[in-house]
């Protein structure tokens, strides 16, 4: 069965840093990966995924994630960090080689990131 | 519609009695999903359906729980004799396909069962 992992609850940045929020996965074929931004009170936005091909995609509000097949990460980045980045990140994975009945995607625990100005 | 269209957005609800919770998903939306969602947790899948066809009910936590989507289209997630425990958020969301297509997520619906 797939699974994800965020290793960390929380990470605080300041406002101009660079910023990367770690998922790691388990899949037993290939993956469909996705991260999806929540705002206080909010539904889940998707940012960005990645299907097949480059493996650094790039998403909606500056971010980007980078698909590293040999460590299993699909870590997010963004060179610039801006308050307003402050939310809840999810990262998600399906499993490309399973059946129909066994294509759910999966949610990490999330991790919240901080902004500090 | 325009996006997922989730009703009621809040339901307060006696312990015993049965709620249904409402998803009308994104039109010519093939896919079809029910997860919960605890304050500050991620989605928990509960159920997915592509058509009319459930196709994973692993996810739902007992026989109280079930849901169905009869044409297709809209979909209804019961939950019978309602517990305190099934206070949650539940999230519906729909993709094109089953594919590497983007799930699109609803607003939810808050229940709270007192």
């Amino acid at each position: 069965a797939q699974s994800v992992a965020q290793p960390e609850d929380q990470v605080n940045v300041a406002e101009g840093n660079p910023l990367t929020v770690k998922c790691t996965y388990s899949v037993s074929g290939n993956p469909y990966l996705f991260w999806y931004v929540q705002y206080p009170n909010r539904g889940l936005q998707f940012l960005l995924k990645y299907i097949t091909g480059d493996n650094l995609v790039k998403g909606s509000y500056g971010f980007e994630a980078e698909f590293n097949k040999s460590q299993t990460s699909f870590h997010l980045k963004k060179p610039s960090a801006l308050v307003s980045d402050s939310a809840l990140y999810f990262c998600a994975v399906r499993d490309k080689r399973l059946s129909e009945r066994d294509d759910k995607i999966i949610f990490g625990k999330g991790t919240r990131l901080h902004i500090l100005p | 519609g325009a996006g997922v269209s989730q009703s009621p957005r809040y339901k307060v609800t006696k312990r015993g009695q049965d709620v249904a919770l409402r998803c009308d998903p994104i039109s010519g939306h093939v896919s079809l999903y029910w997860y919960r969602q605890a304050l500050g947790q991620g989605p928990e899948f509960l159920t997915y359906f592509n058509y009319e066809a459930q196709q994973d009910k692993s996810g739902l936590p007992n026989d109280r729980f079930s849901a169905e989507r009869p044409e297709g289209s809209i979909s209804t997630l019961t939950i019978q004799r309602t517990e305190q425990r099934d206070s949650a958020m539940y999230r519906c969301a729909s993709s094109l396909d089953r594919l590497g297509n983007t799930i699109y997520f609803g607003e939810g619906s808050w229940l709270t069962v007192v």
